[in-house]
């Protein structure tokens, strides 16, 4: 089968760093996304890694490592904005079709 | 706002019943997803039309279908509803040569 494990929830204070830890067991493998979803809305992408190493993007990193089927996700400078759900997701085939984790809430504290 | 929109944006029906929902994917998108998912869960992928044609099948149950037309708008079919059928049904488009999708603000089907 397939799976994504990723933590279920994760608390973190305002202004500090926090990451999102994800392994990957997929037939196929294209690269890694990333999601935030807030409660009541929609998922919104974050960052996508088809090849090892680091992505930044602001306040918001993305890592992987193919060898290790394993990516994370870094969230700087945390805000109260900033909670919410956040799913990775791997592409597994040529037709974009994506497996995804079952989420990791986010709690921020003041 | 993503550019996908979804209608309606709350339907609540019966057990047994038939529902169908209606997806516009961002303009020149020709890739349309179908996601469900369910209260506090992951998305679960049910099915990906591109230009008209299905591409890829997730864990879509027999009694749901889905088609896309030529305009690209998508319609989700669920029939014979059940009380485990209550969830927030998610469509999301691309390109289709591009790993972001987007995501419309989802329908959410109560079935009592």
């Amino acid at each position: 089968g397939q799976s994504l494990e990723q933590p279920s929830e994760v608390t973190a204070v305002e202004g500090a760093i926090v990451q999102i830890n994800c392994t990957y067991q997929t037939s196929g493998f294209y690269g890694l996304s990333w999601y935030q979803q807030h409660d009541g809305g929609a998922p919104t992408f974050l960052s996508y890694n088809a090849l090892d190493g680091l992505e930044e993007t602001g306040r918001f990193s993305s890592f992987l490592s193919r060898s290790d089927s394993y990516g994370y996700l870094l969230l700087q400078e945390l805000q109260m904005k900033d909670s919410a759900s956040y799913f990775c997701a791997v592409r597994v085939d040529s037709n974009y079709q994506l497996i995804w984790g079952a989420g990791t809430k986010l709690i921020i504290k003041p | 706002d993503s550019g996908v929109t979804q209608t309606p944006k709350h339907l609540i029906t019966a057990t047994g019943q038939r529902v169908t929902l209606r997806c516009s994917p961002r303009s020149g998108d020709l890739s349309v997803y179908w996601y469900q998912q369910s209260l506090d869960q992951g998305l679960q992928f049910l099915i990906q039309y591109y230009n008209g044609e299905e591409r890829a099948k997730g864990n879509i149950l027999e009694r749901f279908s889905a088609q896309q037309f030529p305009d690209l708008h998508s319609e989700l079919n669920l029939s014979s509803l059940e009380l485990g059928d209550s969830a927030l049904y998610f469509c999301a488009s691309s390109p289709g040569q591009n790993d972001e999708q987007y995501f419309g603000p989802g329908t959410r089907l109560t079935v009592t």
